[in-house]
């Protein structure tokens, strides 16, 4: 079966500081993968989507980066972080085969002080 | 991807039926219709999908209408575990180009 990874689950980071944020998806192959934010009280915002291996789409300009160095995992960057970048971060994978049912990590709240 | 609208807030008895309305009026031919509810601080969960017939699964009835202009979720007897966050998406499954943007979605109340 599938599993999706997401880490870590809550972070703290000073404003100016560096963000990393790391997914892995297991069990299947060449997934679409996904970063979505959502602050307070909001809906979800699409960030990042790839379909393959160094392939990514920005939804909206921003203060963040993604990256995806290997087929099953997806990093989403920041070098210097904002406090407007608070929020709760979902990663999701979907098979990619035009069956876009998401799954989605845990997410990682994000407080940026 | 065609726009859907949602009202923002509902409320449900418990034991009752809930109808979650969405329009979606410029949804194309091509377009599914897939419904997904989020309970903080997890992320959204998938409920079911359909394009032109209704569909059925364990946790909810999709009702769409012959034009294909609005839909309707239906959680046959609400709990109060089914209070969440409920999203519409409308969503055309391109050729491995797929990506699903959530909007503001419906608040579920299930009240005892």
């Amino acid at each position: 079966s599938q599993t999706i990874h997401q880490w870590p689950a809550t972070l703290v980071q000073p404003v100016g500081s560096p963000l990393s944020l790391e997914c892995t998806v297991e069990g299947t192959s060449n997934p679409n993968l996904y970063w979505y934010r959502q602050a307070a009280g909001r809906g979800l915002q699409l960030l990042f989507y790839s379909v393959g291996i160094g392939q990514i789409s920005s939804e909206v300009p921003q203060n963040l980066s993604a990256s995806r160095p290997q087929d099953r995992q997806f990093i989403l960057s920041s070098k210097k972080l904002l406090l407007s970048d608070s929020g709760f971060y979902l990663c999701a994978w979907s098979p990619g085969t035009g069956n876009e049912k998401l799954f989605f990590g845990s997410g990682t709240q994000l407080s940026v002080l | 991807d065609a726009k859907t609208t949602q009202p923002p807030s509902m409320d449900c008895a418990e034991g009752r039926a809930a109808n979650l309305p969405c329009n979606h009026s410029t949804i194309s031919g091509n377009e599914y219709v897939y419904w997904y509810r989020q309970i903080h601080p997890q992320g959204p969960q998938y409920i079911i999908h359909g394009l032109k017939n209704n569909e059925t699964n364990e946790m909810a009835s999709l009702i769409i209408t012959e034009d294909r202009k609005s839909s309707t979720l239906i959680l046959p007897h609400a709990t109060l575990r089914d209070t969440a966050v409920y999203y519409c998406i409308a969503y055309v499954a391109a050729s491995n180009t797929g990506k699903l943007i959530f909007g503001q979605g419906t608040t579920l109340q299930v009240k005892p």
